[in-house]
């Protein structure tokens, strides 16, 4: 079935560095994605978010890029942070067929080192 | 604004018993969702709501599992006779537009 998947499940950064997740889907319909942090114990945070009819954004430290010719997410963070420790999920939504059912992938753990 | 709240924040049962996992989503909020998630994976859709509406429930199992949203109070996802495989982290999230927030899940522990 349609899937959504990370290329890498943990990456490890020095602090002061950037830091790039990647993100595969498979569902062509997809038309919004999300990035989500989640912390050890607590719920999924919401980080960044980009509709299909765009190929960038940026917000603070973080910017998303979506090509949708590959079907590739990522996510950048500028100036990794230990705070910035944690999983990183990227989930899409596909309005036409799933509503409001947010798909998530596995999972990548980012690990910032001092 | 609380946010959302679930609770309990643990939850151990027995196998054969029933769990009651309880979501009060963001003041405002009519959408709730249910997701699961297991050790070392990403969160798996299982039910959206509306208040007294089931709107998708694609992800639920067939058998054991059910879920509501009435009126008043909050969501309610029911799993009866509950085994092992139940075991896991069980996330609310609700919405009134695009974006959702997510609960502090409840872990649930079947022994």
């Amino acid at each position: 079935g349609e899937s959504v998947g990370l290329h890498l499940p943990t990456l490890s950064v020095q602090e002061g560095d950037n830091s790039i997740i990647n993100c595969a889907y498979s569902n062509s319909a997809s038309d919004y994605f999300i990035w989500y942090k989640q912390e050890s114990g607590k719920g999924p945070q919401f980080i960044i978010d980009i509709r299909s009819n765009m190929d960038k954004r940026q917000g603070q430290r973080v910017t998303v890029l979506l090509n949708k010719t590959v079907k590739h997410l990522s996510l950048q963070i500028a100036a990794t942070q230990p705070g910035d420790s944690a999983v990183y999920f990227c989930a899409e939504i596909d309005w036409a067929n799933s509503g409001y059912a947010l798909n998530f992938g596995k999972g990548t753990s980012l690990l910032v080192t001092p | 604004n609380a946010g959302v709240m679930q609770n309990p924040r643990h939850l151990v049962r027995r196998r054969g018993q029933e769990a009651r996992l309880r979501c009060s989503p963001m003041k405002g909020h009519s959408h709730v969702y249910w997701y699961r998630q297991l050790p070392e994976e990403g969160l798996k859709f299982m039910v959206y709501l509306q208040k007294e509406n089931i709107i998708d429930e694609s992800g639920m199992p067939k058998e054991r599992f059910s879920a509501e949203f009435p009126k008043e109070g909050p969501s309610i996802l029911r799993i009866q006779q509950v085994v092992r495989g139940d075991s896991a982290a069980y996330f609310c999230a609700s919405s009134w537009d695009t974006e959702a927030f997510f609960g502090q899940g409840t872990r649930l522990t079947v022994v």
